[in-house]
């Protein structure tokens, strides 16, 4: 069945750069959508990107300059990267697989079918 | 940005009863619309996508209906682990969420 673990720090200063990684287990990441998404008391679950055919990348409009998806084939696993974090950003954060379709518009997904434990981050000096 | 509203904020009820939901939308969404359950400490789980189809291994009890901008959850007998939080997200343009349904005892 599919799995999704994330993993990374759980504490990170101010200014500095977030990175997650969310390992995969059960199916390739060669297929489907790979997201990430935070949730926050403040601001509730907040879409932050996703990634897919292995590299194509869409980043939530307001995250977009701050935000960095990548994806390891050979280890099944992709990864977050949010720059120049502040307290706002202090949220859980989950991955999540997305199946997708075709439409006249190309592929799009439906909605977050499988989901991580979910991972604390703290900003705080 | 489409933004999602939900109501009731919480929703008091007791096992057996009937449950409904609503989510509403800023603008139209057709049926690009999911639902989510999430327990504390747990991930959302999803239930519903494209409105009204339920995902896989969702008991028939979880039923969703709605186009446009006006969606309804429906439970139609309460079981002790349906009392949870329930979040409806749309994919017509981008993704967002919305504040979420609090289902709780009465």
């Amino acid at each position: 069945q599919v799995q999704l673990q994330e993993s990374g720090p759980g504490l990170v200063k101010p200014s500095e750069t977030l990175s997650l990684t969310c390992s995969v287990s059960g199916v390739s990441i060669k297929n489907y959508y790979w997201n990430w998404i935070r949730q926050s008391p403040g601001k509730g679950l907040e879409w932050i990107g996703h990634i897919y055919n292995s590299g194509s990348t869409k980043y939530s409009p307001s995250l977009k300059s701050r935000v960095t998806i990548s994806v390891d084939t050979s280890k099944n696993h992709f990864s977050l990267g949010l720059s120049t974090v502040t307290a706002a950003d202090t949220a859980i954060y989950y991955c999540a697989m997305s199946l997708y379709y075709y439409d006249s518009g190309g592929p799009r997904i439906r909605a977050f079918d499988y989901w991580g434990l979910g991972t604390l981050v703290t900003v705080s000096s | 940005e489409i933004v999602l509203t939900q109501s009731p904020a919480t929703l008091s009820m007791s096992p057996g009863e009937r449950a409904t939901l609503s989510c509403r939308a800023s603008q139209s969404v057709s049926t690009h619309l999911a639902w989510y359950q999430q327990k504390p400490g747990q991930a959302p789980r999803l239930l519903i996508y494209d409105a009204s189809n339920r995902s896989p291994g969702i008991p028939a009890r979880f039923s969703g209906s709605g186009s446009g901008t006006d969606f309804t959850l429906t439970i139609s007998s309460l079981e002790p682990e349906d009392f949870a939080v329930y979040y409806c997200q749309q994919s017509s343009i981008w993704y967002t969420f919305g504040q979420g349904t609090k289902l709780d005892f009465k």
